[in-house]
Parts: C-alpha cells; sequence; structure tokens
C-alpha cells in the first residue's frame, strides 16, 4: 500500500511565524505536490516537483516555497505566516507516466 | 481555458443508485480520475479511464465519452457511508498535473 505522511494532523501558528509543513512518501514516487483545500474552492496546487532538487509552481504559489533534498520527502514553507493561508494542507504523491496521486491525511493549519 | 464542471451537491436514498456527473473542457486530454473524499479526510483514488466506456469496480462505475468531453460516476447500492464528496480530475497531455473539479458533495439518507 501507499503510504504518505504528514508531520502534523493540526498547527495553529502565529501571523508573522515561520511554518514548515513535511511530507514523506514511501513508494519511491517521482512526483509529489502541496495543495491547499478551502471550502467552496476546491483543490489549489501550489507547488510541485518531479525529481530531487526540482520544483514548478502551481496556481497559488505566492507567499510559500518549498523543498525536495531527497525523493522521499517535500516540504511546504510559509515564510510568514498570514491569517489568509489558515487552510488543510494536502500532499500527494505520484509515479511519472502513471499520474494516479496519492494523498496524505492533511494538515489543518490555523493562523492567529 | 481549462474547466471542470460537477454539480455542487446531490441527494440519495439509501440502497438506490446515483449518476454523478463531471463535463469537461481542457487543452488536450490524458485521462480522467475520480476521488471520493469523507468530511476532514484526505481524497482516496476511485478510478481512472482513458478510453470511452464504463469501467466497473464493485459497487462503483465510472464511464467517459471522450467525443462529448463527459464522464459520469455511478454508485449502485447505496450505504450511508457514501456520504462524501466525489471529485473529477483531468490529466492534460504531457502534464504531470491534475485539474480538479470543486467537488460533488453527497447526501445518502435512511
Amino acid at each position: 500500500d501507499v503510504k504518505v505522511t504528514q508531520s502534523s494532523r493540526y498547527l495553529v501558528k502565529r501571523t508573522g511565524e515561520k511554518v514548515f509543513l513535511e511530507c514523506v512518501q514511501d513508494m519511491d514516487h517521482e512526483n509529489m505536490f502541496w495543495y491547499r483545500q478551502d471550502p467552496g474552492l476546491g483543490l489549489r496546487l501550489i507547488y510541485f516537483s518531479y525529481d530531487v532538487k526540482m520544483k514548478e509552481k502551481g496556481d497559488i504559489p505566492e507567499g510559500y516555497s518549498v523543498s525536495r533534498e531527497k525523493k522521499e520527502r517535500f516540504s511546504l514553507i510559509l515564510e510568514s505566516a498570514s491569517t489568509n493561508q489558515t487552510s488543510m494542507y494536502l500532499c500527494a504523491s505520484s509515479y511519472q507516466g502513471f499520474e494516479t496521486q496519492y494523498f496524505g491525511p492533511g494538515t489543518r493549519l490555523l493562523v492567529l | 481555458g481549462q474547466n471542470i464542471d460537477q454539480p455542487t451537491e446531490m441527494t440519495a436514498t439509501e440502497g438506490a443508485i446515483v449518476q454523478i456527473n463531471c463535463t469537461y473542457q481542457t487543452s488536450g486530454f490524458n485521462g480522467l480520475f475520480w476521488y471520493q473524499q469523507h468530511a476532514g479526510e484526505a481524497p482516496t483514488f476511485l478510478s481512472y479511464n482513458v478510453l470511452d466506456g464504463l469501467e466497473e469496480k464493485g459497487r462503483f462505475s465510472s464511464f467517459l465519452s471522450r467525443s462529448k468531453g463527459y464522464s459520469y460516476l455511478l454508485l449502485k447500492e447505496l450505504q450511508m457511508k457514501d456520504s462524501a464528496s466525489y471529485l473529477c480530475a483531468v490529466r492534460v497531455l504531457n502534464n504531470r498535473k491534475l485539474i480538479w473539479g470543486l467537488g460533488t458533495s453527497l447526501a445518502v439518507n435512511p
């Protein structure tokens, strides 16, 4: 079974703090993705990576950065958290050429 | 542009059959996915169609017509646990990303 894990299920941070969200997959997937999901807006892609040290912007990259130093690990960084970044953050991974995405359990982030 | 349309909400009765439609307008097509998402949880993969026709998997079936830009997910013998959001997503040619619909929230009533 594919397993995608995320570092926290729930997180509360203050405005201006730097926030790290980590995602780890154990299936040797090349592709990894970070989404946020908000009511009425659906899944929106923040960043994705198709190889170690490679990254591409998604639809809403502003205010976020990512890091992929190892194939199994993809980190999302909020440089200076703001209240409008309160959301559910979902990580996913997939094989190259077979694009079924498998999701982690999600991190519900609240920025106060 | 890229666009995927699904009904926002649907209601059905336990034991019945429900069909959830998805229409898409995308620049190229290389497969359509259906995911199920229970409230507060992550999406889980249900089905994948790349050729026209019906794919059956237990109580769930998915249909695709590429010429019409149309798919549906058919859920039979509905159970209370099928109450969830159902997401349609399309892969366009030569692209690792998926384009996601907003999802259809299905409520199954006793």
